[in-house]
């Protein structure tokens, strides 16, 4: 089945600092990946829709310059969380979307980065 | 605007049936997906429907009704494991996916 890795699994960074998450998907192509941001309690946020080759589109709210994402590949996708404080402190979860089976088709899901920031 | 609605938690015993309900307003359609989720977890891809009936895997079924804007996520013989959200998401006309808040699903022996 369609795999999705992301790393890493978890990461506690000091306020100010940058941290960069990857999310690759294993054994399929995806022009389009998807970054989540889940509170604890509540539900999936989606924070931005990465795009291979091209700038991402942020949802309402979402910094741009704050969450900088890359997609430079069609199995790649980089969330690099810049200057980072504690309210930042979330569950980032990455999808993406085979893009050989359709826009119709479900999305997987990568393990989720726990972000901690001190 | 879109929404979404599923209860927000719900209770069943070990060995029982549970029905876990849905139901939507969006602008267009183009399919229904249920995920499970444990707690700190990232989700898990259950079911999808797109046609309206009953799609049956396993001890997990999953229905849509189009002009009602309701589907089910029906679970059998219940384990403990299956204690997690459920969470209902429509990919609407543009094909955005619109996600519902969940439905906390506690199991008790």
């Amino acid at each position: 089945g369609a795999v999705v890795s992301q790393h890493p699994s978890w990461v506690i960074c000091k306020s100010g600092t940058s941290v960069k998450i990857e999310c690759r998907s294993l054994d399929f192509q995806a022009t389009t990946m998807f970054w989540y941001r889940q509170f604890p309690k509540q539900s999936l946020m989606l924070m931005a829709t990465s795009n291979e080759g091209s700038k991402a589109t942020y949802e309402q709210g979402v910094e741009k310059d704050k969450f900088l994402i890359n997609h430079a590949s069609l199995t790649l996708s980089t969330l690099t969380v810049t200057s980072a404080h504690p309210e930042d402190s979330s569950f980032y979860i990455c999808s993406a979307r085979d893009r050989g089976k359709g826009e119709s088709s479900p999305l997987h899901f990568g393990n989720g980065t726990r972000l901690t920031v001190t | 605007g879109q929404n979404i609605d599923q209860p927000t938690e719900m209770t069943a015993t070990e060995g029982a049936i549970v029905q876990i309900n849905c139901t939507y307003q969006t602008s267009g359609f183009n399919g229904l997906f249920w995920y499970q989720q444990h707690a700190g977890e990232a989700p898990t891809f259950l079911s999808y429907n797109v046609l309206d009936g009953l799609e049956e895997k396993g001890r997990f079924s999953s229905f849509l009704s189009r002009s009602k804007g309701y589907s089910y996520l029906l679970l059998k013989e219940l384990q403990m494991k299956d204690s997690a959200s459920y969470l209902c998401a429509v990919i609407d006309s543009n094909y955005q996916l619109i996600w519902g808040a969940g439905t906390k699903l506690i199991i008790k022996p």
